[in-house]
């Protein structure tokens, strides 16, 4: 299993503002994700972070406004950059581990822009 | 991102009823095939999973069975109670092992 935390747990925004989320992992793991949860939907995949690479961003996403860094194979940063209130989400991080295929998330960020 | 159909999109049940789940994916190659539970306000977990080379797997009141040659796979869950009201998801898989999500099916279950 894996143990993953994120923070801030919640934050409130001003428009045109930028909010980096931090996400660690109880031990070292290849691949880390990044989806957005939006109020009452799904959850849709950002990007795909490997450590010593650049992220690998899903149709819909660029990277000059989510950029990721992924500096080793514990930790990971989302930034939401220029945010508007559509950007008003729950950001998950989370990693497979184990061989298992299971995917673990974070507690999630919760995002208001005003 | 993969292709995933999730059937019904909400669903009630009365307590004690049964509950299933369906999904239907677009690439014959995918062998894995999981079942995640989000509750309100949560992070969604796993609850099963299933891999090509099993038809059907049980852990309690849940079940996942699978059927290749029709693309799908479902989730059985029987004897529902209140605590079984959540969003559940099969995401299903990329070529490059990320998940890729559905729109979910609402479970409520009626005490």
């Amino acid at each position: 299993s894996a143990v993953i935390s994120q923070k801030p747990s919640r934050d409130i925004c001003q428009r045109g503002t930028s909010l980096t989320i931090q996400c660690q992992v109880d031990s070292q793991v290849t691949m880390m994700f990044w989806y957005r949860q939006q109020p009452g939907q799904s959850l849709t995949l950002i990007a795909t972070a490997n450590q010593g690479s650049e992220a690998t961003y899903e149709s819909g996403f660029v990277i000059d406004k989510f950029p990721i860094s992924r500096p080793n194979l514990t930790f990971s940063t989302l930034t939401v950059s220029n945010m508007s209130p559509e950007d008003s989400s729950i950001y998950l991080c989370s990693t497979i581990t184990g061989g298992t295929g299971e995917l673990f998330f974070g507690e999630g960020s919760r995002l208001t822009v005003l | 991102g993969e292709n995933v159909e999730q059937h019904p999109s909400t669903l009630s049940v009365q307590e004690g009823d049964s509950a299933v789940i369906k999904c239907t994916y677009s690439d014959s190659a995918s062998n894995y095939f999981p079942w995640y539970k989000q509750e309100l306000g949560k992070r969604p977990q796993l609850i099963i999973d299933i891999r090509s080379n099993v038809g059907e797997k049980k852990d309690q009141r849940i079940a996942v069975t699978l059927n290749k040659t029709a693309k799908h796979f479902s989730l059985h869950i029987t004897e529902t109670q209140p605590e079984d009201s959540a969003v559940y998801f099969c995401p299903a898989e990329g070529t490059g092992n990320q998940f890729y999500f559905g729109t979910g099916t609402s479970l409520t279950v009626i005490p």
